[in-house]
């Protein structure tokens, strides 16, 4: 497997604009975690999916954001409108139904809102 | 509240010796996973470690160990005989029950930076 992908690795983007990042977990995975990591909050958890069912967005820090999971191999977190806040790398990660799995990260989104 | 508290936002070592980062985390679930991750500067999240909550060894992988210490609530990480691509973010977290499923969050992480 090639491990979690996400997709774009970088994005720049202005103020007002829609921005979708995307992300592929490892097949078999049960779990998939949305992250947004910044100096000053750290990894902060966003989302995340039991068997594409979101089961706590309580991360979300405000309805400008939106995440879906429609199938097993695909996930979206989507901002609109984006603001210069929302700069930060964002990562995704899979892991296995169980307390032991660790989680797998994609390489991470950086954003930039300018 | 904070459920993983990493009170170290810096350390240094020397190049070959050991090194230990603190951790402590806050849940009132009896069944939990604890995991260290490295995150070098070029920004990937590496697993490095886990421990489960029954676990009554500490956990070892390589050069790394995991002190754990279930009273006290802590899951500490022991690097031993550090190298210079030890130079990294350590970050803390936890897996624990959330209405029968798992979530897994993160503490604040540790800077290291190994000194030759």
């Amino acid at each position: 497997d090639a491990g979690v992908i996400q997709s774009p690795r970088h994005e720049v983007t202005e103020m007002g604009q829609e921005v979708t990042l995307r992300c592929k977990p490892i097949s078999g995975h049960d779990y998939l975690f949305w992250y947004r990591q910044t100096m000053m909050r750290g990894l902060e958890l966003l989302i995340y999916f039991n068997n594409n069912v979101p089961i706590d967005d309580s991360g979300m820090p405000e309805d400008r954001f939106s995440a879906k999971m429609p199938n097993a191999s695909f996930s979206t977190l989507k901002i609109q409108p984006s603001e210069p806040r929302d700069s930060a790398v964002y990562f995704c990660a899979s892991s296995l139904d169980h307390q032991g799995g660790e989680a797998f990260f994609g390489q991470g989104t950086r954003l930039t809102v300018v | 509240a904070q459920k993983i508290t990493q009170t170290q936002p810096g350390m240094f070592v020397q190049e070959k010796e050991a090194v230990t980062l603190d951790c402590t985390y806050d849940t009132s679930d009896q069944s939990y996973g604890l995991f260290w991750y490295k995150q070098p500067s070029s920004g990937e999240m590496i697993f490095l470690i886990y421990q489960g909550s029954y676990d009554e060894q500490n956990a070892t992988e390589g050069r790394y160990s995991l002190n754990f210490q279930k009273a006290r609530k802590s899951a500490n990480l022991v690097i031993s005989a550090s190298q210079l691509g030890d130079s990294a973010m350590y970050f803390c977290a936890m897996r624990e029950g959330h209405g029968g499923y798992n979530k897994l969050i993160f503490g604040a992480g540790t800077r290291l930076a190994v000194h030759p």
